[in-house]
């Protein structure tokens, strides 16, 4: 069973368009988080929710808005679509003072 | 920036040899992860140090946290190409009653056979 499980792992998509990245973990983790990976590969944080709620929300365009329908899930939806938010965005979840536990990622490529 | 520092950015070292990358953070910690990623491919976690804790053990890897210098360091011993990879820190810290992991820079380390 995979842990952090993202889908899509790879969307290729034209610029303006609005696409969602879904994301389930199966550790009973209260706390999920979004990162994007850069081409630089920075990794940085965007957005951090724990137990449904949203507690931490980087600079990030407010065309990203994350939703968390339940403890288990929290999914990413990006509208009109630009070409500088290619990137891998990685899904994470986290336990208490635990390591925290990464999706494998979704590399966004708009064209 | 919150984002950590780690230096080197790159490092090439021959099979056998010991690699050593460096970690900086600016805030209060919790504890700092290192994690491995390989070209292409996601996150794999290598090693969690408490801030409590100054040193510790996993295989062929020794992490060290000063906190007081606010820095970690990351020895591979006896390192194999299958090392070649970029090595990431991560610290955490308690934010708004939650865990916030900022990772550093990287390090991309590759190890000729």
């Amino acid at each position: 069973d995979t842990a952090v499980s993202q889908t899509p792992k790879y969307l290729v998509t034209q610029m303006g368009n609005d696409k969602s990245i879904k994301c389930e973990q199966n550790l009973g983790h209260d706390t999920m988080y979004w990162y994007k990976q850069d081409s630089k590969k920075f990794l940085k944080i965007m957005f951090s929710y724990n137990n449904k709620e949203l507690i931490i929300n980087e600079t990030v365009p407010n065309r990203f808005s994350p939703k968390s329908p339940d403890k288990a899930h929290l999914n990413l939806h990006i509208n009109s679509l630009e070409l500088g938010d290619s990137a891998v965005y990685f899904c994470a979840t986290t336990g208490v003072n635990t390591e925290a536990f990464f999706g494998q990622g979704t590399r966004l490529t708009v064209v | 920036s919150q984002q950590g520092e780690e230096d080197p950015q790159a490092l090439s070292i021959q099979e056998g040899e010991n690699a050593t990358m460096n970690c900086s953070y600016k805030t209060s910690i919790n504890n700092l992860q290192w994690y491995r990623q390989n070209s292409g491919r996601g996150l794999v976690h290598l090693i969690l140090i408490r801030s409590n804790e100054r040193e510790k053990h996993s295989g062929r890897l020794r992490v060290t946290l000063d906190t007081s210098k606010k820095s970690s360091s990351l020895l591979i011993t006896a390192s194999r190409a299958a090392d070649t990879a970029s090595y990431f820190c991560a610290f955490a810290g308690l934010t708004s009653g939650t865990y916030k992991y900022i990772f550093g820079t990287g390090t991309r380390l590759k190890v000729l056979a």
